[in-house]
């Protein structure tokens, strides 16, 4: 079965600081890894799509690494502001034929930058 | 225009009423989606349109009609709705369909539907 896994579900940290999300994915075949940013209330915004050559992307202070082989893939946010909380979704798009796409959300991880 | 606009922001609407969600886009893409998303959940597909032809359905239930009039414009028309409907619905597009390496999905703002 087709499975996002993001951890932590939910994650504080002071304003400034760095962290790391996870997200593991056993979607087959693998097409390519999308973050989401969403505030609450708000649709999602895109952060990062890497396909299966891509290790590494960057968009500012974010960046996103992907393993393809162990299935995984994080999300690391430097020198957090305020503006950062937010849920962060990972997203797993597998190729279901014919030129066909379907789309696995994870759960997300609820991120909360304090003063 | 990088956007995708929904109207209106907040709807309250009763069991026995209709209504319609829009969704407007103008950045030439022929894939459009809705999608519903409850609090503290991730958002779940309900409708894709490509080249304004219902291509998916996710067994969504008939007091969801979606639309879409033109390459630019989704609606989703509303009737008989239980409160368990209550919930955020997004539009997104795409290029062409989603999923693919290079259809980046756009989503709207959502519309906040509560159901009494």
């Amino acid at each position: 079965k087709n499975q996002v896994e993001q951890s932590p579900q939910s994650l504080i940290i002071l304003e400034g600081k760095n962290c790391t999300l996870q997200c593991n994915y056993t979607v087959s075949p693998f097409s390519n890894l999308r973050w989401y940013k969403q505030d609450t209330g708000r649709g999602p915004v895109s952060l990062t799509i890497m396909t299966f050559s891509e290790n590494t992307k960057s968009n500012g202070r974010y960046t996103a690494t992907l393993d393809a082989d162990t299935k995984q893939s994080s999300l690391h946010i430097t020198a957090s502001q305020l503006s950062d909380s937010a849920s962060y979704i990972c997203v797993v798009s597998y190729d279901s034929g014919a030129g066909s796409y379907q789309l696995t959300f994870g759960k997300g991880t609820k991120l909360s930058v304090i003063p | 225009d990088t956007e995708v606009t929904q109207t209106p922001k907040h709807l309250v609407m009763g069991m026995t009423n209709k209504k319609s969600l829009k969704c407007e886009q103008h950045m030439g893409h022929r894939a459009m989606y809705w999608y519903k998303q409850k609090a503290k959940k991730p958002p779940e597909l309900m409708f894709v349109y490509s080249y304004e032809k219902l291509s998916i359905n996710e067994s969504v239930p008939s007091r969801f009609s979606p639309e879409c009039p033109n390459s630019s414009l989704l609606n989703l028309h509303l009737h008989a709705l239980q409160p368990e409907d209550s919930a955020l619905y997004l539009c997104a597009s795409s290029r062409g369909l989603a999923g693919g390496p290079t259809n980046e999905q756009f989503f709207g703002p959502g519309t906040r539907l509560t159901v009494l």
